[in-house]
């Protein structure tokens, strides 16, 4: 079955930090994976995403992540952080059989103090 | 491009009453889903159209829960008899094509059944 997993619901860091939101997968073939960010009060917000080729991409608000095939992750990397990135975050999959039907984590919120 | 649009963006029902959610996408898009946002279940798949058909309605409660799309400017969740537990925040999400694609999420309708 299909699976995401984020297991930290909270991260707190200081400005100027490097960030780094943990997310693992299960999933029998390869997934696609994306990221996606909510602000507080907003909708959520497409950040990157990992389809096929270099397992890191980068993706929009100089956030990257890394694509590990060995231990099932795609970990959100982003230095140094900014008070603004403050929000929580979502890590899904989507599976190349009934690809579209795309599995959220229960999400990390981030809070960068100031 | 406005994004996506829902309307309304707060809706207090009560219990046994009727609740229609309306989902206006992105303009080009031929991919509608739609979501449920809990804190306790996070975000949940309900269903998902593509060029106005429906593909699957798998994360759809069975009894009271439909969902259309009668044109390709929008569609609706209609929610009948309305519960307590389906008090939520119910996304509309587009994509152009819907497989392995960004998704673009409207704000949300906040759904309050008393």
């Amino acid at each position: 079955a299909q699976s995401v997993d984020q297991p930290d619901a909270h991260v707190t860091l200081s400005e100027g930090a490097s960030l780094e939101l943990r997310c693992s997968y299960s999933y029998s073939a390869a997934p696609y994976l994306f990221w996606y960010v909510q602000y507080p009060g907003q909708s959520l917000q497409f950040l990157l995403k990992y389809i096929t080729g270099d397992t890191v991409v980068k993706g929009t608000k100089g956030f990257e992540a890394e694509f590990r095939k060995s231990n099932s992750s795609f970990n959100l990397k982003k230095s140094p952080a900014h008070w603004s990135d403050s929000a929580k975050y979502f890590c899904a999959l989507e599976g190349p059989t009934n690809a579209y039907k795309v599995i959220f984590g229960k999400g990390t919120h981030l809070h960068v103090l100031p | 491009n406005a994004g996506v649009i829902q309307t309304p963006r707060h809706k207090v029902t009560g219990k046994g009453q009727e609740a229609t959610l309306w989902c206006e996408p992105i303009s080009g898009h031929s991919a509608v889903f739609w979501y449920r946002q809990t804190i306790v279940q996070g975000l949940e798949f309900l269903t998902y159209f593509r060029n106005q058909a429906p593909i699957d309605d798998s994360g759809m409660p069975k009894e009271r829960f439909s969902a259309q799309m009668p044109n390709q400017s929008h569609s609706t969740l209609k929610i009948q008899s309305t519960q307590p537990q389906d008090s939520a925040v119910y996304l509309c999400a587009s994509s152009r094509k819907g497989d392995q694609d960004t998704q673009y999420f409207g704000p949300g309708t906040r759904l309050l059944v008393l």
